[in-house]
């Protein structure tokens, strides 16, 4: 069984470009979680998905940044119009559960670079 | 609304000393509580959790923590560490009404030959 799948590890962007950001859960996962590690930080909480509906976005940004859980395919993490303050390692969890969250796993994360 | 303080930052040890890593939580409601632990440019795995029953608990690569009601706290120690638990550790924590887990700024823990 496969753990969490998150690519590519490493992702550098130039200022003002797309970072699209790819996390395939666990199979039999339907819930996903992001959080961004900035440097020298704890992991901050962005947005939680099920398949095809965003459940909780409390800790998105509110420009430049979206997510999607299409019902077929990986979940998205999309920043638009990068800036050097998104330089950061992005996490991608999943869960069998939604609330209550006992267990989750997490990817190895993608490392994005902006120069 | 919870959170989580780890307040070392960094914690040297020598190698087959013990360790104890705090972690303090503030919450309103009944929480859950973890241990993670970040090797360098890696993702983070789970070493213990914590959601009901003995308040001791035991985890991987020779782990444990006590939660402590009372206290509010979640502390990770291991008995003798070796130069292999040289990591970043995380205490994070969750409630059976969110949808996230809440995390502490982390430990820093190099082991000294």
């Amino acid at each position: 069984n496969a753990g969490v799948m998150q690519n590519p590890r490493h992702l550098v962007r130039r200022r003002g470009q797309e970072a699209r950001l790819r996390c395939s859960p666990m199979k039999g996962h339907s819930h996903v979680y992001w959080y961004r590690q900035l440097p020298e930080e704890g992991l901050k909480f962005m947005v939680y998905l099920q398949k095809e509906n965003i459940i909780d976005e409390s800790g998105m940004p509110k420009e430049r940044f979206s997510a999607e859980f299409p019902k077929e395919g990986p979940s998205i993490l999309r920043i638009q119009q990068v800036v050097r303050g998104d330089s950061a390692a992005y996490f991608c969890a999943s869960s069998p559960l939604g609330t209550a969250i006992t267990e989750a796993f997490f990817g190895q994360g993608t490392r994005l670079t902006v120069v | 609304a919870q959170s989580v303080t780890q307040l070392d930052s960094q914690v040297p040890v020598f190698e087959e000393a013990p360790v104890e890593l705090r972690c303090n939580y503030s919450s309103s409601v009944s929480v859950y509580l973890f241990w993670y632990v970040q090797y360098p440019n890696q993702g983070l795995q789970l070493l213990l959790k914590y959601l009901s029953g003995s308040t001791l608990v035991k985890g991987i690569n020779g782990f444990e923590a006590e939660f402590n009601k009372s206290q509010t706290s979640f502390h990770l120690r291991k008995p003798s560490v070796h130069i292999s638990d040289t990591a970043e550790y995380f205490c994070a924590v969750s409630t059976n009404t969110g949808n996230q887990f809440y995390f502490g700024t982390g430990t820093s823990l190099t082991v000294i030959p």
